[in-house]
């Protein structure tokens, strides 16, 4: 199976901020790569696709890139309803696995 | 719009069984694999298992493999998770989602989830 080591586990960030959450695969999964959003009680959305594409309706604050097994989400200025919990997720070959998850809270 | 509805999630024994259904709308749903992913109270997010459009394919995770099986009815647009020989550990928000092949098989949108308690 392939493993998804995110970083970091917890993260305080303020109002305006530039955040960064990296994700690293276990191997090679192209650009097999999600990124969901999930706020307390509710069920995951989806942020990013494809490591670096926005369904329409995410904005364009959130960015996502890849170097090799490297994968990051950029919040580039941190807004009140994004602190929330994330997590990235490999569907590059089965099982889909999980990241561990990044708490995102306000300082 | 599409609608995502799990339902049958509920306390049961360890050792008993309970079929979960995920009730879809909205989109053609036999052109969608569709995936099973829970959540574990406090805890992250863990596939389960993922059935193909016609439901000819399917896969599980290790931990429920053998216990668990995934089906479908296109017919009624809906999806099930038999699950049996249920533990402690199966204790979890069970959320169904389609699986986008034009995305990177990324999961969009996610149902609210159906709760299973597995205690005595």
């Amino acid at each position: 199976d392939i493993q998804m080591t995110q970083s970091p586990s917890s993260l305080s960030a303020s109002v305006g901020d530039r955040v960064t959450i990296t994700c690293r695969a276990s191997q090679s999964i192209s650009d097999y790569l999600n990124w969901y959003q999930q706020k307390p009680g509710k069920a995951p959305k989806l942020l990013i696709y494809a490591a670096s594409s926005l369904p329409s309706g995410v904005p364009s604050r959130f960015s996502g890139s890849a170097s090799g097994t490297d994968f990051t989400l950029t919040i580039s200025s941190l807004q009140p309803e994004d602190f929330a919990t994330y997590y990235c997720q490999q569907t590059y070959s089965n099982p889909d696995t999980f990241g561990q998850g990044t708490k995102l809270e306000i300082k | 719009e599409v609608q995502l509805l799990e339902s049958g999630g509920g306390l049961v024994q360890p050792g008993g069984s309970l079929r979960l259904s995920c009730a879809a709308s909205g989109f053609t749903f036999s052109s969608y694999a569709m995936s099973w992913v829970r959540q574990a109270p406090g805890k992250g997010l863990e596939w389960v298992s993922v059935i193909s459009g016609s439901g000819a394919g399917t896969y599980y995770a290790d931990s429920v493999k053998g216990r668990f099986t995934v089906s479908r009815d296109n017919s009624k647009n809906t999806l099930y998770l038999q699950m049996n020989s249920l533990r402690a550990e199966d204790t979890a928000v069970y959320h169904c989602a389609p699986r986008e092949t034009t995305r990177r098989r990324a999961l969009d949108p996610w149902g609210q989830g159906t709760l299973v308690t597995v205690s005595s």
